[in-house]
Parts: structure tokens; sequence; C-alpha cells
């Protein structure tokens, strides 16, 4: 079964520092990997996604995340941190396992941005 | 395009009343269908999986009798919250995956907020 950890239950930076979000999965098969955005109160919002091909995938918002096999790695980055950004983060995967492809969610990362 | 739509959005109910949540997509038709629980700065909880004209596949530790899960539609299914107890108030988000596109993307409704008095 895939399994998701995401290291540091809260990220403090200053606006304008880079953003630095990680995440590790486990999967028995090629994951698909998601990294989603959720506002008090609101829904989730797609960042970005690998599925194939280039590793490297860049979102909306400046956000962009590398897939790193070798270390089963999906971390999420942005350059330049602005005060909209300061959101939950959750990062998710997705694969074929019993029952069909499901998507499991880490536990999320609390993102504050300091002026 | 790929919107997915849950109404109520916030629904108050007293403990051992039931709830009806409804989860369309709008533009698409969705074979499958997942509903997850979300408690406060928690994460998401999967806690079926919902696949039209057959019965809902639930994860290990979600009661299916207090949870009833229909997939009526490739556009429509409903997660009923039976005799609802306070320790059931949470915030539920549904799913639903367009195959069609092949890329096993889940698109998420906006979340109905239960709280049970």
């Amino acid at each position: 079964a895939q399994s998701v950890t995401q290291l540091g239950s809260h990220v403090s930076v200053s606006e304008g520092a880079l953003v630095l979000l990680r995440c590790n999965y486990s999967s028995s098969v090629p994951p698909y990997l998601f990294w989603y955005v959720q506002y008090p109160n609101q829904g989730l919002q797609l960042l970005l996604k690998y599925t194939t091909g280039a590793t490297l995938v860049k979102g909306i918002n400046g956000f962009e995340a590398e897939f790193k096999k070798s270390e089963t790695s999906f971390h999420l980055t942005k350059p330049s941190a602005h005060m909209s950004d300061a959101a939950e983060y959750f990062c998710a995967v997705s694969d074929r396992g019993t029952g069909g492809f499901k998507t499991i969610f880490g536990a999320g990362t609390r993102l504050f941005v300091k002026a | 395009g790929a919107v997915v739509s849950q109404h109520p959005s916030w629904v108050i109910c007293k403990s051992g009343t039931s709830v009806k949540i409804e989860c369309r997509s709008l533009d698409f038709q969705a074979t499958t269908m997942f509903w997850y629980r979300q408690f406060p700065k928690q994460s998401l909880m999967l806690m079926a999986t919902s696949n039209e004209g057959s019965k809902a596949t639930y994860e290990q530790g979600v009661e299916k009798d207090k949870f009833l899960i229909n997939h009526a539609s490739l556009t429509l299914s409903t997660l009923t919250v039976t005799s609802a107890h306070p320790e059931d108030s949470s915030f539920y988000i549904c799913s639903a995956r367009h195959d069609e596109l092949g890329t096993y993307e889940q698109y998420f409704g906006p979340g109905t907020r239960l709280t049970v008095t």
C-alpha cells in the first residue's frame, strides 16, 4: 500500500524567501504524485502533479516540484514566498492498489509567511 | 472543466438524525468517486471508494452501516451519515476521477462541514 510522509507539520518563512516543503512517498508501483493547497474552510486546489515524463513539474502560483525516484521524494519549492502562500499544503500519492487507483494524503504542512 | 460540486456546503443536525451529502461531477462522467473526512487541523482520511452501479469499498475502520454511500449515476454519489453523533462532526470532501482523461487525477469538491449538536 502506498503512503506519504510530509516532514514538518509547520514551516515558517519570511516573505521573499525560498519555500521548501518536503514529501516522501512509498509505493510498490510507479506512482502519480500531487501537491494540493487548502485555505481555511475551503476544499483542495491542485498545485501541480507528476504522472510521467519530465521529473521537474511546474504548477500554479510559481510552485514547482521534482520527482526523485531514487530518493522517493517529491519536494515542493517556490523561489520567493508571498503572504498569500500562507495555507495548508498536502502531498498525495496515487497508484493502482487493491480496488484500483486511489489517492492517499500526507498529514499536511502548514506554511506561515512572515512579513 | 472537471468541476465537482457538493451540497450542502454546511449542515447542522441534531444527534440521532441522518444527514445526506451529495457530490456531483458537473461536466464529466465519473466512474469512480471518493469520500474523505477531515478533522480540524488534520489531513484527509479516505473513507470509501464509490463505483457507479456497485457497492462502495470502505477503508478499514470505517463503519459502512453508519456511512451509507450510493453511486446511482455517473455524475452523482451520496454519503448519508446515519444516526449522527457529535463525534461525526467533521469536514467531508468528495472527489471524482475523470477516467476518460487517462491521468487518474481526482477532482475535489469544496467540502461539506457537518456539525452534530
